[in-house]
C-alpha cells in the first residue's frame, strides 16, 4: 500500500525554522521517475504548492517562497524533508506531502496525499 | 506567474449535473487535474490528464480541457459529492505546480 505521512512540530515560534518530514511507504524515492511535493493549506484557504523533489535530486520551489524553502531527501530512510525559515503567523497551515503520478513529462497529478500536519505559528 | 481561476461556489440539486470551470491562459495546452476535498480531509485526485479517472473514482466524474478552460463535470450529483474542488496544472516552463482557488460545491 502506497502511503505518505507527514511529521513535525505542531507549534512553531515566530522567526523560527520549521522542519517537516514526509515518510514514504510502498514506494521508493530511489526509483526512477518518483517525484514528491509539499503543498500547504491555510485555514479556510486554497491549496498552495511549495516544492518538489525528484528521484534524481532535481528540486523546484514556489517562486514566492523560494528564499525560505529547502527540500531534501534521505533515500536510506525513504523520507523527504522540508525546511522553511523565518516562520510567521501567516504560515499557519496544514502541510501536506504528495506523490506525483508517474508521467514521462514530469508533470503528473498528485495521486497520493498524506494526512497532513497542522502547524501553528505563534508570536 | 501562471494563474488558475475557479468560481468560488456552485449549488446543484441532487441528480443534476454540476459543471465546475477552471480558467487559465492557454490551459488547453497543458494537462489539468482535479481534486476533491471534503471537510477535514486530505485532497483526493478525481481526474488527471484532463479526463482520466483514477481507480475507484465513479464514472459520473468526467472532464474536458480546451482553449482557456478546463471543466469538471459531475453527472447525477449525489450528496456525497458535496466538497471543495480544486483544479491544478503545471507551469511547465518553471516548473511549478499551480492550484485554482477552489470551488465549494453544495448539493441541496
Amino acid at each position: 500500500q502506497v502511503t505518505l505521512k507527514e511529521s513535525g512540530p505542531a507549534l512553531v515560534r515566530h522567526t523560527q525554522t520549521l522542519t517537516l518530514t514526509c515518510t514514504l511507504s510502498g514506494f521508493s524515492l530511489s526509483t526512477s521517475g518518483v517525484r514528491v511535493s509539499w503543498i500547504r493549506q491555510s485555514p479556510g484557504k486554497a491549496l498552495e504548492w511549495l516544492a518538489r523533489i525528484d528521484w534524481d535530486d532535481d528540486k523546484f520551489y514556489s517562486a514566492s517562497l523560494r528564499t525560505r524553502l529547502t527540500i531534501s531527501k534521505d533515500t536510506s530512510k525513504n523520507q523527504v524533508v522540508l525546511t522553511m525559515t523565518n516562520m510567521d503567523p501567516v504560515d499557519t497551515a496544514t502541510y501536506y506531502c504528495a506523490r506525483i503520478l508517474y508521467d514521462s513529462s514530469g508533470f503528473g497529478a498528485f495521486d497520493i496525499w498524506g494526512q497532513g500536519t497542522l502547524v501553528t505559528v505563534f508570536s | 506567474s501562471y494563474e488558475l481561476t475557479q468560481p468560488p461556489s456552485l449549488s446543484v440539486s441532487p441528480g443534476q449535473t454540476a459543471r465546475i470551470t477552471c480558467s487559465g491562459d492557454n490551459l488547453g495546452d497543458r494537462f489539468a487535474s482535479w481534486y476533491q476535498q471534503r471537510p477535514g480531509q486530505s485532497p483526493v485526485l478525481v481526474l488527471y490528464q484532463d479526463d482520466k479517472r483514477p481507480s475507484g473514482i465513479p464514472e459520473r466524474f468526467s472532464g474536458s480541457n480546451s482553449g482557456n478552460t478546463a471543466t469538471l463535470t459531475i453527472s447525477g450529483t449525489q450528496a456525497m459529492d458535496e466538497a471543495d474542488y480544486y483544479c491544478q496544472a503545471w507551469d511547465t516552463g518553471t516548473p511549478r505546480a499551480v492550484f485554482g482557488g477552489g470551488t465549494k460545491l453544495t448539493v441541496l
